[in-house]
């Protein structure tokens, strides 16, 4: 069965403060998707990312960097400089290969101050 | 440009009534999900359709839960003799599916709070 674990409840950091999101996942697929997806107060599900498992290179964009690392079943995801605006419900999610249902984890809430 | 849209986005309700939730997804997708959040949770997957054939269920559906994709546009959630345990956000998905390519991202639409009293 697949099964993805956000260990981190909430986090809270100032403003200008880098945040790193844990995400560790469990699967017996060899193919399979991983994604993470932001939920803000107004409660909307906005995508962010969406990996694959032969693709192990990490991603920048922007604010956002993405750590995949299949050797230890993770799919980290860094914000840089956060923002207010960065305050969020954080959900990692994998995917098998045809079926395409998500798993998500429990979800990261983070808070940002300024 | 329109994203997936949902109705209505609240719905409060007595135990014992029945309620239907309508989800309309982006127009090229041909991929329809229907997933339950509760809160302090991540969404938990119901069941979803390619164009208008179900292809999978969760265990979780009870048979009080029925959905439907008549011609592959949008889609029905109906939940009969509700339950205060049904009271969750009903969330509703779209994705695009090409043969021999992998799942592409879902978008989600606001959801549906149902509230059942």
């Amino acid at each position: 069965a697949q099964k993805v674990t956000q260990a981190q409840t909430e986090i809270s950091v100032v403003e200008k403060e880098d945040v790193t999101l844990d995400c560790v996942y469990e699967t017996r697929d060899t193919t399979y998707y991983l994604f993470w997806y932001k939920q803000p107060p107004s409660g909307e599900l906005v995508f962010l990312i969406r990996r694959n498992s032969f693709d192990e290179q990490n991603e920048i964009s922007g604010r956002y960097s993405w750590n995949f690392q299949k050797s230890t079943s993770s799919f980290n995801f860094t914000i840089t400089a956060s923002q207010v605006v960065d305050s969020a419900v954080y959900f990692c999610a994998l995917s098998e290969v045809y079926g395409n249902k998500l798993v998500f984890g429990a979800g990261t809430i983070l808070r940002v101050k300024s | 440009d329109t994203g997936v849209s949902q109705d209505p986005r609240h719905k409060i309700t007595k135990r014992g009534q029945n309620v239907t939730f309508r989800c309309d997804p982006i127009s090229e997708h041909n991929r329809l999900y229907w997933y339950r959040q509760t809160l302090g949770q991540g969404p938990e997957f119901l069941t979803y359709f390619q164009n208008e054939a179900q292809l999978e269920k969760s265990r979780l559906l009870s048979d009080r839960f029925s959905a439907e994709r008549p011609k592959g546009s949008f889609s029905t959630l109906e939940i009969q003799r509700t339950e205060q345990g049904d009271s969750a956000m009903y969330l509703c998905a779209s994705s695009l599916r090409i043969v021999d390519r992998g799942p592409y991202e879902q978008y989600f639409g606001p959801g549906t709070r149902l509230t059942v009293t």
